[in-house]
């Protein structure tokens, strides 16, 4: 089945405590992102990949970081996650930055 | 600047009835755009797409227009059914590398 898998789907975590979310789609497409999402502020771009080893910011990457060494796993790195990265997070792959992009099942955080 | 905006956060028609979605884009550099329906508790799911040298485009009981004098898109839902209620999404892509969402409409569909 062709899907987007994120993994932890729900997680609480303290300020500080450096924590990874993972990303993995099975479909080879080259062009994979992450957003947040929020109440009241839609879907937000953290930082997208066009291909393995390419990676770029979106529109709020601060506090963030990524890595794409393979082509089906792109994880999104908490360094020092602080109470306002709290969000619901959503992993999406598509086959090129045109195509309607497919998303996992979301990870929702709670940094205390 | 880029932005995506809906006109009305939220709303409920009767089942049966066609539903309009509406969108109003900002860059009219865009020549891709996208609808998503987002159920509660699970991720975006896209629906249908549209490019700019098109102004119509249908589905399966969805059909989304596109009006680039004014910077339009809609996303008619036709006998709307209890599984459309959702979070509707339009996206645009402005030429770049990524995607621009809207925030959101809620569609509740009563019986």
């Amino acid at each position: 089945e062709a899907q987007v898998t994120q993994n932890p789907r729900y997680l609480i975590t303290v300020t500080g405590k450096k924590l990874t979310v993972t990303c993995s789609q099975n479909m080879n497409h080259e062009y994979m992102s992450w957003y947040r999402q929020d109440p009241g502020l839609g879907l937000r771009q953290i930082y997208y990949s066009m291909n393995v080893e390419v990676t770029d910011k979106g529109d709020v990457p601060e506090g963030y970081k990524v890595s794409r060494k393979e082509k089906r796993n792109f994880p999104l790195i908490l360094e020092s996650p602080s109470p306002n990265q709290t969000s619901l997070y959503f992993c999406a792959s598509s086959l090129s930055n045109e195509g309607g992009q497919f998303f996992g099942p979301g990870t929702r955080l709670t940094v205390l | 600047g880029e932005s995506v905006g809906l006109h009305l956060p939220t709303l409920s028609v009767q089942e049966g009835d066609n539903s309009i979605i509406n969108c109003a884009y900002s860059n009219s550099a865009s020549d891709y755009f996208i609808w998503y329906k987002q159920e509660s508790g699970k991720g975006p799911q896209f629906i249908i797409d549209i490019r700019s040298n098109m102004d119509k485009r249908q589905g399966q009981r969805v059909t989304v227009l596109l009006n680039k004098t004014v910077k339009h898109l809609s996303l008619q839902i036709a006998a709307t059914q209890p599984g459309d209620s959702a979070v509707y999404f339009c996206a645009e892509n402005p030429g770049s590398e990524k995607l621009v969402f809207g925030k959101g409409t809620k569609l509740t569909v009563n019986p």
